[in-house]
């Protein structure tokens, strides 16, 4: 079955800097790509997404690329704010199941 | 709220007792999906339906755990002689199957069950 790995599981960044979170599937299948923000009792948001066909897409200050022959997606979100503080989880959708398999989440910090 | 919905969103249970959760998803959307999330982790997949039809289970998913989509709407997942280990989030999420394919999933707040 599918595999995600997510990077790193904590960032600390500066407010107003860039953050960028990485992962990698191992399902050469895989055809859609999500980012889901969690904060802290709260449910799973969709972010961003991206399907196997494109390999970037852009929202205001949120991107995410996909880079197929690497198998390898990654968000970034640019002038960061403190409503980013969250948990990000990556996650892909096999070829043959329509479930998506997660990474394990990255807690991102934004320092004041 | 036009969003997924859940409910009960806390169930604390003793060990060996069974329990029913339910999900009502985004009205329009054929496709409902239940997933578990244990603390520090990603949510896991557990089993999905397409209408009243559960098309995929995961390994996850023993025996003790049941589904159920009966009129394609609402859905409950049922779990008989509960475990610790099955304390968890447990999360619903619901899509739209079109002709392009089912993407994305909206997820509900959860139920957080505890087993003493």
């Amino acid at each position: 079955g599918e595999n995600v790995e997510q990077h790193p599981s904590t960032l600390s960044v500066q407010e107003g800097d860039s953050a960028v979170i990485k992962c990698t599937y191992s399902d050469s299948a895989s055809n859609y790509f999500p980012w889901y923000k969690q904060e802290l009792g709260k449910r799973p948001q969709l972010i961003i997404d991206i399907r196997s066909n494109v390999g970037e897409k852009k929202d205001q200050r949120i991107a995410v690329t996909l880079n197929k022959t690497a198998k390898h997606f990654s968000l970034h979100i640019t002038e960061t704010q403190p409503e980013d503080s969250a948990v990000y989880f990556c996650a892909a959708k096999g070829g043959g199941a329509d479930g998506l398999t997660f990474g394990k989440g990255t807690h991102l910090i934004i320092q004041p | 709220d036009t969003g997924v919905s859940q409910d009960p969103r806390h169930k604390i249970t003793k060990r060996g007792q069974n329990v029913t959760f339910r999900c009502d998803p985004i009205s329009e959307h054929n496709r409902l999906y239940w997933y578990r999330q244990t603390l520090g982790q990603g949510p896991e997949f557990l089993t999905y339906f397409q209408n009243e039809a559960q098309l995929e289970k995961s390994r996850l998913l023993s025996d003790r755990f049941s589904a159920e989509r009966p009129k394609g709407s609402f859905s409950t997942l049922e779990i008989q002689r509960t475990e610790q280990g099955d304390s968890a989030m447990y999360l619903c999420a619901s899509s739209l199957l079109m002709a392009s394919g089912s993407y994305e999933q909206y997820f509900g707040p959860g139920t957080r069950l505890t087993v003493t």
